[in-house]
């Protein structure tokens, strides 16, 4: 059975700082590994997928990159901005329901 | 931008009443789930549907919950007799056809059991 942690469980950083947000899954054998972004009290908005045979995906200021061989992603959010505080979940893929990790709660100082 | 829709924001329900929670998936998408999330603790995954009929479930979902798509545009997850441990968020997603397509969220549904 999947299971997903997300290091850290919460994370303040002065605005401008690049930062790293850790995902770890116990079963290489993902379809594919998103990020999603949630704001309190909403649902899920989906930042990056990446399929199990690509190694990163990029999108503006975010790059998210994987290892199935050491069952890991990282994401990568360049000179973070107050805007980008929220809780951000990673998401393993198998055939077809996402196994979520409990997230990284993230807050950007002014 | 396209995006999957759920109704009602809210609802509440005494124990032991049924409720239906109402999704509309992205037109052209062909696959979809719903997920839970009780307050505090992880999204998980509850059902997957795809050509009329469920392809994947997890323990979660027993014999309480069911999933239709009564019409062209509606998917519906309806939970029998309620219990309070049933109050949590539920999401419905979709997504479209290849493993490089997105699931996409809605912004969910609080399910409130007194």
């Amino acid at each position: 059975k999947q299971e997903v942690t997300q290091i850290p469980a919460a994370l303040s950083v002065p605005e401008g700082e690049n930062l790293v947000l850790n995902c770890s899954f116990t079963d290489s054998a993902i379809y594919n590994l998103q990020w999603f972004r949630q704001d309190p009290g909403k649902g899920l908005t989906s930042l990056l997928l990446i399929q199990s045979s690509q190694r990163e995906q990029t999108s503006g200021r975010l790059n998210a990159s994987l290892d199935k061989s050491s069952g890991r992603s990282t994401l990568y959010i360049a000179a973070s901005q107050p805007g980008d505080s929220a809780t951000y979940l990673c998401a393993g893929g198998g055939a077809d329901g996402l196994t979520f990790g409990k997230g990284t709660h993230l807050i950007i100082q002014p | 931008e396209p995006e999957v829709t759920q109704t009602p924001s809210h609802q509440v329900t005494q124990m032991g009443q049924e409720v239906i929670l109402r999704c509309v998936p992205i037109s052209n998408h062909l696959y979809f789930y719903w997920y839970r999330q009780i307050l505090g603790q992880k999204v998980e995954f509850l059902v997957s549907f795809y050509n009329n009929e469920i392809s994947e479930k997890s323990e979660i979902f027993d014999d309480q919950f069911s999933v239709e798509r009564p019409d062209g545009s509606n998917f519906t997850l309806k939970i029998r007799s309620t219990k309070l441990e049933d109050s949590a968020m539920y999401f419905c997603a979709s997504r479209g056809t290849g493993n490089d397509q997105p699931q996409h969220f809605g912004d969910g549904t609080r399910l409130s059991i007194l």
